[in-house]
């Protein structure tokens, strides 16, 4: 088992739609957990970190479930622009390592 | 925020050379980098850790003498792969935490693209 998993996707959503992505995580010594998000053949960008208690980014929200051991991020009126794929990111406690998830791909549709 | 550069972006090269890959941190300080690979239509994968001044460290099933890693400055991490070959072609990326971040905050490269032929 992987130890980030996501659904691949890819999610074909219209303009204007509510998505959500979910990502589980097996390490519970997991501390730090990120989306990033990756375009065609560049570098991941960072999108949000994910807090124990929620966040929330304009259209963008992001929530961390310990006891189930997932985090989910929703995207609300989606954007032709919001096409790309988006990595779930899990870091151990006491260390920069990052864990990356395999990603999950969103298309928005005109 | 933090600016991590690379250099090249893309290489071409003959199977059989040596590819130097150089990994910078622009405006602050980096005692670990990371380095990363990616295939496409698949995430990243961490290849080894690079450590200023010691060893890098290589994760599971990485050869560590043929992706040779030197971090000789706070500043600087190369990634050479030697006697590169078809099935070495790939996108590699570098990456530097911010030290000032208190969630473990990393900043990226923009990449290297390597074909070799």
């Amino acid at each position: 088992r992987k130890e980030v998993e996501q659904d691949p996707g890819p999610f074909n959503v219209p303009e204007g739609a509510t998505v959500a992505f979910n990502c589980t995580y097996s390490n519970s010594a997991s501390q730090s957990f990120f989306w990033y998000r990756q375009d065609c053949r560049k570098e991941p960008k960072l999108l949000m970190s994910v807090y124990s208690s929620g966040n929330e980014d304009g259209r963008f929200t992001a929530q961390l479930n310990r006891a189930s051991q997932y985090i989910s991020l929703l995207i609300r009126d989606s954007k032709l622009s919001d096409s790309a794929t988006y990595l779930c990111v899990s870091a151990p406690s006491g260390t920069y390592k990052y864990i990356f998830g395999t990603g999950t791909r969103l298309k928005v549709l005109a | 925020g933090a600016v991590v550069s690379q250099h090249p972006s893309r290489v071409i090269c003959k199977s059989g050379t040596s590819v130097k890959i150089e990994c910078r941190s622009l405006d602050f300080q980096a005692t670990t980098m990371f380095w990363y690979r990616q295939f496409p239509k698949q995430s990243l994968m961490l290849m080894a850790t690079s450590n200023e001044g010691s060893k890098a460290t290589y994760e599971q099933g990485v050869e560590k003498d043929k992706f040779l890693i030197n971090h000789a400055s706070l500043t600087l991490s190369t990634l050479t792969v030697t006697s590169a070959h078809p099935e070495d072609s790939s996108f590699y990326i570098c990456s530097a935490p911010g030290l000032l971040s208190s969630y473990n905050e990393q900043f990226f490269g923009p990449g290297t693209r390597l074909t070799v032929l």
